[in-house]
């Protein structure tokens, strides 16, 4: 079974480019979930999903992040304008209705902002 | 004070040895526990729940202190294989469902 796929793996862009984080759950989970995990801050919860509708997102640190649903099996993570301080991995998660204290993460996307 | 708290170590210990560490948190109400098993540059996976009455897992028993607020993780007969950042999860609150938060983690490192 595929797991979370997350796409790009690695983005280096320049301050002040959009970027745009993308994840595919594994089929079936109800719960997506975006992280991102710094040395200083740790593992972070952005925000979380439920059935394609956002339930949370007050993990999302300010106006430039936004994120997207637009079906069961894609979501996105947009950042707009990037700042160097945004630099981290985002890690894209799902779970199922059923088991939903277990999160199944993707392998991350590594995002360095100059 | 952090929400979910962990001492970053490491701990470096030699094969064989057992190694245990704990994970505070702050909300007396919290209900769910578990411990994420993070290797160097991947993503975190799930090691095991916590459970109230403390449970086992092969060479991994994980406790629940719920009068002192925190969790722990015992790993006997370490292997080369067990080194790796260990994560705590919490689940704060019951009106936080599905919403996990983590600790730093720490580290353990098994030497030859």
């Amino acid at each position: 079974d595929a797991g979370v796929i997350q796409s790009p793996r690695h983005e280096v862009t320049e301050m002040g480019q959009e970027v745009t984080l993308r994840c595919k759950p594994i089929s079936g989970h109800d719960y997506l979930f975006w992280y991102r995990q710094t040395m200083m801050r740790g593992l972070e919860l952005l925000i979380y999903f439920n059935n394609n509708v956002p339930i949370d997102d007050s993990g999302m640190p300010e106006d430039r992040f936004s994120a997207k649903m637009p079906n069961a099996s894609f979501s996105t993570l947009k950042i707009q304008p990037s700042e160097p301080r945004d630099s981290a991995v985002y890690f894209c998660a799902s779970s199922p209705r059923t088991s939903w204290n277990e999160q199944f993460f993707g392998p991350g996307t590594r995002l360095t902002v100059l | 004070r952090k929400e979910v708290e962990q001492d970053p170590g490491p701990f470096n210990v030699p094969e064989g040895a057992t190694v245990a560490f704990n994970c505070t948190y702050s909300n007396s109400a919290s209900q769910s526990f578990f411990w994420y098993r993070q290797d160097c540059r991947k993503e975190p996976k799930l090691l095991m729940s916590v459970y109230s009455s403390g449970n086992e897992d092969g060479r991994f028993t994980a406790q629940l202190n719920r009068a002192s607020q925190y969790i722990s993780l015992l790993i006997r007969d370490s292997k080369l294989s067990d080194s790796a950042t260990y994560l705590c999860a919490v689940i704060l609150s019951p009106a936080n469902d599905y919403k996990l938060s983590f600790g730093a983690g720490t580290t353990v490192t098994v030497r030859a």
